[in-house]
């Protein structure tokens, strides 16, 4: 267990809604990123979050926005929903330098309908 | 910009069987490689990280090699179970980057 937990584990929403997933990273990980992987294919970056600031983004449009709180916590919010964003959304922390381990979450399985 | 492909899609192999996942990369600027694997609908599990500096790591009956050179990693199982049966997923981090760019992954079968 990588001690990365995300929540909830499954979704569904509606077209149009807006959604929140949510990550507790790994003690003493002050980085997180947040991934999309659509069925069959491997995860996207979609932003990273660095002591409460974000730190880089991928190619996703800018209704895909996040939060990292004083406890290293973080959201992925997404808003107007449309039927692509239905994929598992990943979480990884990792102690904020670039020669460590990532570790990841579980996931959260979201269904657009 | 970094792209990542592994050969094979998918490989079926019996119980026992030594075999080799493939890895390459176009940008050979990269500061790590990671090699993950992942159960059906589960997260990533990491395998293996291995710095640009290194050639090779190895866990148990799992070693991963590097050729940053020629933008190749190779992932090694040696006596393979069925309970190695998943996707492994390789992932490269640039040197200008903290994000990886994933593969999209060798789907493993191991027959009892």
């Amino acid at each position: 267990e990588t001690g990365v937990t995300q929540s909830p584990t499954h979704l569904i929403k509606t077209r149009g809604q807006q959604v929140t997933l949510r990550c507790s990273s790994q003690s003493g990980h002050n980085t997180v990123s947040w991934y999309q992987q659509a069925l069959g294919q491997g995860p996207q970056f979609i932003f990273q979050y660095y002591r409460e600031e974000e730190n880089g983004r991928g190619n996703f449009p800018p209704r895909f926005s996040g939060l990292q709180f004083p406890n290293y916590s973080s959201e992925l919010n997404v808003n107007a929903l449309e039927l692509d964003d239905s994929a598992l959304y990943l979480c990884a922390s990792n102690p904020g330098f670039m020669n460590t381990e990532a570790f990841f979450g579980q996931g959260t399985r979201l269904t657009v309908v | 910009k970094q792209e990542v492909t592994q050969i094979p899609a998918a490989l079926s192999v019996p119980e026992g069987e030594n075999l080799v996942l493939n890895c390459s990369f176009t940008d050979s600027a990269i500061y790590n490689l990671q090699w993950f694997r992942q159960d059906p609908g589960k997260g990533l599990t990491s395998l293996l990280l291995i710095q640009s500096s290194q050639r090779e790591q190895t866990s148990g009956r799992l070693n991963a090699s590097l050729d940053k050179s020629s933008g190749r990693s190779t992932l090694y199982i040696a006596a393979s179970q069925p309970g190695d049966s998943a996707t492994y997923l390789c992932a490269v981090r640039g040197n200008y980057g903290q994000n990886f760019v994933f593969g999209p992954g060798t789907r493993l079968s191991v027959l009892p």
